[in-house]
């Protein structure tokens, strides 16, 4: 069964702090991707990654970062968290190859909140 | 630019059927997808059609697809109260980025 996990699915942060949101998929994906997730706006991606250490920002990357050490897991950053910040955050992953169509797989999100 | 529009929100009667509608814009999109996303739970794969196919049908699922007028639709036989999620209609836009609508909640009304 295939799984993406994320580190928490709750979080309550404080404006100022710096956040890490943890993301890991035991799939041997290469790509991986972080989305927020506002009601009205759909899943808008954050960045996303295609290898170790690669990395490629996505549609709202500002106020964020991320970090791909190892192939299974990709981590997002919020370095001074704002209140603009609160939302669900949700952690995907595919495979690279054209052969098949670029599923992603997701994780059961994790709402942060910001206060 | 790239956008993937669709309705918010869609109420239906038990044992009714459910059409969900979505509109996009890259006529280059290869893959179209509906995306399922059930309470506290992030997104799962439904179904997806190839851009160079008119519909796809799996069991209580029909996809419909007009490349003509880039308007794609899930249709859901019989609809059930488990059915209740939100559904996201999505379009690949080449490379690693999908496109993401901003989903459909449907309420299903015993």
């Amino acid at each position: 069964d295939v799984k993406v996990t994320q580190s928490s699915r709750y979080l309550v942060k404080r404006t100022g702090e710096k956040v890490f949101l943890e993301c890991v998929q035991d799939m041997d994906h290469e790509n991986m991707f972080w989305y927020r997730q506002d009601p009205g706006l759909g899943l808008r991606l954050i960045y996303f990654s295609y290898d170790v250490k690669m990395k490629e920002k996505g549609d709202i990357p500002e106020g964020y970062s991320v970090s791909r050490e190892k192939k299974e897991r990709f981590s997002l950053i919020l370095e001074s968290a704002s209140t603009n910040q609160t939302s669900m955050y949700l952690c995907a992953s595919s495979l690279q190859s054209r052969a098949v169509s670029y599923e992603q797989y997701f994780g059961p999100g994790t709402r942060l909140t910001v206060t | 630019g790239e956008d993937v529009e669709q309705s918010l929100f869609l109420s239906v009667r038990e044992g009714d059927s459910s059409v969900i509608n979505c509109t996009y814009t890259d006529s280059s999109s290869t893959y179209l997808y509906w995306y399922k996303q059930e309470p506290g739970a992030g997104l799962q794969l439904l179904t997806y059609i190839f851009s160079n196919m008119d519909m796809k049908q799996d069991q209580r699922l029909t996809v419909l697809l007009n490349k003509k007028d880039k308007h794609l639709s899930l249709r859901i036989a019989d609809t059930q109260t488990g059915d209740s999620a939100i559904y996201f209609c999505a379009e690949d836009t080449g490379g690693f980025k999908t496109i993401f609508g901003a989903g459909t909640r449907l309420f299903v009304k015993a």
